[in-house]
Order: C-alpha cells, then structure tokens, then sequence
C-alpha cells in the first residue's frame, strides 16, 4: 500500500523552530517528486514547498521562503521540513503528498497531516 | 502567481441530485486542473486530474471538464459520502495553487 505518514508536528513558541518529517512506503521513493501543502484551521490548502526525486531542486511558497526548508534522504525514504522562525499564521496541518507523475503537480496520495501550533 | 476561484462557496443538495462546481483560473492553464475531495479531519482525496480524467478508483459519477480559464465538476447522482469540501487546484505552473472550495452539504 502506498502510504505516507508525517511527525513532528506540536505546539511552539513564535520565533521558534520545528522539524517535521514524511515517511514514505509501498512505492520507490527516489523516483517521485514531493510537495508540503498546509492548511490553516477552517481555511483552504496553500502550497508551501517542492522537492524534486534527486534533492537538487527546491521551490518554496513566498510565505514560507528564507524560513523553510525542504529536503529528503531516499536511502531513508524520508522527508523533511525544517520550519524556523515561526509566526502565529504558520498554525496548519501540513501534509506531504506525492506528485504521482512526474512534473505534473498531481498529488497522490497525501499524508495524514501533522498540526503545529505557534503560539506563546 | 494563478488566482483560483470557485463558485459557489458552498450548497446544499440531497441524495441523488445533480450538482455542479465551477472552478476559474485568472489565466489560462490549458488542462492543467485537478479536483481534490476533503472531508473533515481527513487528507484531501485525488478525483480528477487533466481536467478531465477520472483517477483511479473513483465513482464513475464524478466527472470533470473544461480547458483554458473555466472548469466544471459534476456529481451525477450525490451520495451521502460525498458530503464534502472540493477543491481545485492548478498544475500549470508553480506555484501551485488551489481554489478556496466548494462545501457540499445535506439539504
């Protein structure tokens, strides 16, 4: 089964940092391209963060860049969002998904979610 | 970036009504369109991608069209588990971006 769960996520103080991971399974890691999306308490989804299969390319979302980074360990089938400096509107669930073709921007499937919380 | 909006925000329909969401890009995206369902507390769910193409394991009785600016999603005959929020979302360019959603309740 193609799955991806995400941790990391909890309650921190603004100006503060929190790294959340994606673990992936059922399916060759390395061959897909990644994304973080989030979505602010009763709100719409909001794209944050691409990663391409080798790591080499990364685009953030204009909210997020200079504060956040995306990267991944394909031995590990893993992936991470190092999120610092933090503000109150970063309060989300954050959800990895895959790109299930190739440059297509088709996400499939998506994690569970993971909910941070900044807040003093 | 693609401005996304969809209309309307929300509706109410019962069981096996016949029900229609409108997605339009602020430019062109040729078909580059996907339609997602969420419903609350879970993941949002692939349903269409291309515009047009149904994912796999989806109900037959969801269909998408459009191209260029303006997109639709019909639900043919509405079951009680598509109760739901939908949303579109623009694959064209990044960023990606997504409509603000449809919510589907129970009349």
């Amino acid at each position: 089964e193609v799955q991806l769960v995400e941790s990391g996520g909890g309650l921190v103080q603004p100006g503060g940092s929190l790294r959340l991971s994606c673990a992936a399974s059922g399916f060759t890691f390395s061959s897909y391209e990644m994304y973080w999306v989030r979505q602010a308490p009763g709100k719409g989804l909001e794209w944050i963060s691409y990663i391409s299969s080798t790591g080499s390319t990364m685009y953030y979302g204009d909210s997020v860049k200079g504060r956040f980074t995306i990267s991944r360990d394909n031995a590990k089938n893993s992936l991470s969002l190092q999120m610092n400096s933090l503000r109150a509107e970063d309060t989300a669930v954050y959800y990895c998904a895959r790109d299930e073709m190739t440059g297509w921007c088709r996400f499939d499937p998506w994690g569970q979610g993971t909910l941070v919380t900044v807040s003093s | 970036d693609i401005q996304m909006t969809q209309s309307p925000s929300s509706l109410s329909a019962s069981v096996g009504d016949r029900v229609t969401i409108t997605c339009r890009a602020s430019q062109s995206i040729s078909s580059y369109l996907n339609w997602y369902q969420q419903k609350p507390g879970k993941a949002p769910k692939l349903l269409i991608y291309a515009a047009s193409s149904l994912q796999s394991g989806v109900p037959s009785r969801f269909n998408g069209s459009g191209s260029g600016t303006v997109f639709t999603l019909t639900v043919s005959s509405l079951q009680g588990e598509d109760f739901a929020t939908y949303y579109c979302q623009q694959s064209y360019t990044i960023p990606v971006t997504f409509g603000p959603g449809t919510k589907v309740e129970i009349k």
